[in-house]
């Protein structure tokens, strides 16, 4: 069974400063998705990034850009010049290719600092 | 403007008693899940629907939940005879396809406590 990692249960950055938040996952299958989803305080879950196994290349989104490691089922996010509004929880996500649901981490809170 | 509202946004429901938590899509998206997230644990998934059925379900789901969607439009999920451990975060989500990548937009979720 898939399983998804998140070892840092919070996580605080100085704000315009740049923090990485990791995630690590387990699967025998070789096309898959792999998703960053943030929850704010409205709790809403908002999609931030996303990744197909596929491809080589590190997904970006603006400020938002992922380290993914296939070989070592790694896929961390790096959030750069952070700002306030980036505060939230943040949720690692794995979607097998072809499947409906989605697994998911426990989760790591994200802190900024003025 | 959210793609998903549900409703209520809390609910207090005596153990025993059923719920009705409710989701309405805003647009056309084909693809409606439901998923869970107890305080403290990780969000589960409980089912997926699609065409007026369900298409995948998890372990959690059970007779005591049900899904429908009876006027075409909104969403439900039934929970019957509530239990304690029932007490969570429930989350709809839609989606224009079944995975392959495509976004998943959430509802801002309905907090159930049962006492």
């Amino acid at each position: 069974a898939q399983t998804v990692t998140q070892s840092q249960p919070e996580m605080s950055v100085q704000e315009a400063e740049t923090v990485t938040l990791s995630c690590t996952y387990d699967t025998s299958e070789s096309d898959y998705y792999l998703f960053w989803y943030k929850q704010p305080p409205s709790r809403q879950m908002i999609l931030v990034i996303r990744q197909e196994a596929y491809k080589q290349q590190n997904a970006t989104e603006n400020r938002f850009s992922v380290n993914f490691q296939k070989a070592a089922k790694s896929f961390s996010l790096k959030i750069s010049d952070s700002q306030l509004g980036d505060a939230a929880m943040y949720f690692c996500a794995y979607e097998r290719d072809s499947n409906y649901q989605l697994i998911w981490g426990a989760g790591t809170k994200l802190i900024i600092k003025p | 403007e959210p793609e998903v509202t549900q409703t209520p946004s809390h609910q207090v429901t005596q153990m025993g008693q059923e719920v009705i938590l409710r989701c309405v899509p805003i647009s056309n998206h084909l693809y409606f899940y439901w998923y869970r997230q107890i305080l403290g644990q990780k969000v589960e998934f409980l089912v997926s629907f699609y065409n007026n059925e369900i298409s995948e379900k998890s372990e959690i789901f059970d007779d005591q939940f049900s899904v429908e969607r009876p006027d075409g439009s909104n969403f439900t999920l039934k929970i019957r005879s509530t239990k304690l451990e029932d007490s969570a975060m429930y989350f709809c989500a839609i989606s224009a396809a079944k995975g392959t990548g495509t976004e998943a937009f959430f509802g801002q979720g309905t907090r159930l406590t049962v006492v």
